[in-house]
């Protein structure tokens, strides 16, 4: 089956530092990949959607200057978490679409990252 | 705009027992297709069926069982002699089905508790 990984599986930072999180399609090639944020015991936010090749599109709210997206591959990826602040603690969940396939998502295993 | 609604926020059945899951959404696309993902404790997403607008045949897979009625716009989830390992939270999820149409709609959840 098509595998998504996510790197790091948790981090801690200092406010004010930048965090990056790699997500990766192990065995198939992504041309779509989704960045989703959750908080504790709520639901999944897409936050964007990263198109290789080309910018990222970004949902209503979510600053694009302080969550930068990266989809330089068919395989990765990246989300950086700009000028972290405690309110950033979130579980980060990336998906990826298969190329070709419209609707199937496979998801990684989720990234959960603390500022203090 | 897409709206997936989940009534339940937490249920708690003993051990054996059945237990429905209540899904229900609002799309305007006349094609789309609706999911059902499982978040055990370690936060990674489970996928457990995707069902396509235009199939309404209901789904069953071992204890699972699954009812899309389009008339109702629901796409409910039973689960039969549930085992503690169900423990969980589930969400309902909706997508259209045309590129660059695909990324997912979330329900905010349903924490399921079986009590052994």
């Amino acid at each position: 089956g098509a595998v998504v990984s996510q790197h790091p599986s948790w981090v801690i930072c200092k406010s004010g530092t930048s965090v990056k999180i790699e997500c990766r399609s192990l065995d198939f090639q992504a041309t779509t990949m989704f960045w989703y944020r959750q908080f504790p015991k709520q639901s999944l936010m897409l936050m964007a959607t990263s198109n290789e090749g080309s910018k990222a599109t970004y949902e209503q709210g979510v600053e694009k200057d302080k969550f930068l997206i990266n989809h330089a591959s068919l395989t990765l990826s990246t989300l950086t978490v700009t000028s972290a602040h405690p309110e950033d603690s979130s579980f980060y969940i990336c998906s990826a679409r298969e190329q070709g396939y419209s609707y199937e998502q496979y998801f990684g295993p989720g990234t959960r990252l603390t500022v203090t | 705009a897409q709206k997936v609604t989940q009534a339940q926020t937490e249920i708690s059945v003993v051990e054996k027992e059945d237990v429905t899951l209540d899904c229900v959404y609002e799309t305007r696309d006349t094609t789309y297709y609706l999911f059902w993902y499982k978040q055990p404790p370690s936060g990674e997403l489970v996928f457990l069926i995707r069902r396509n607008s235009f199939d309404e045949q209901n789904e069953i897979s071992g204890r699972y069982s699954w009812n899309f009625q389009k008339s109702t716009s629901s796409f409910n989830f039973t689960i039969t002699a549930s085992q503690v390992v169900d423990s969980a939270v589930y969400f309902c999820a909706l997508s259209g089905s045309n590129f660059g149409n695909e990324k997912l709609t979330f329900g905010t959840g349903t924490r399921l508790t079986i009590i052994p």
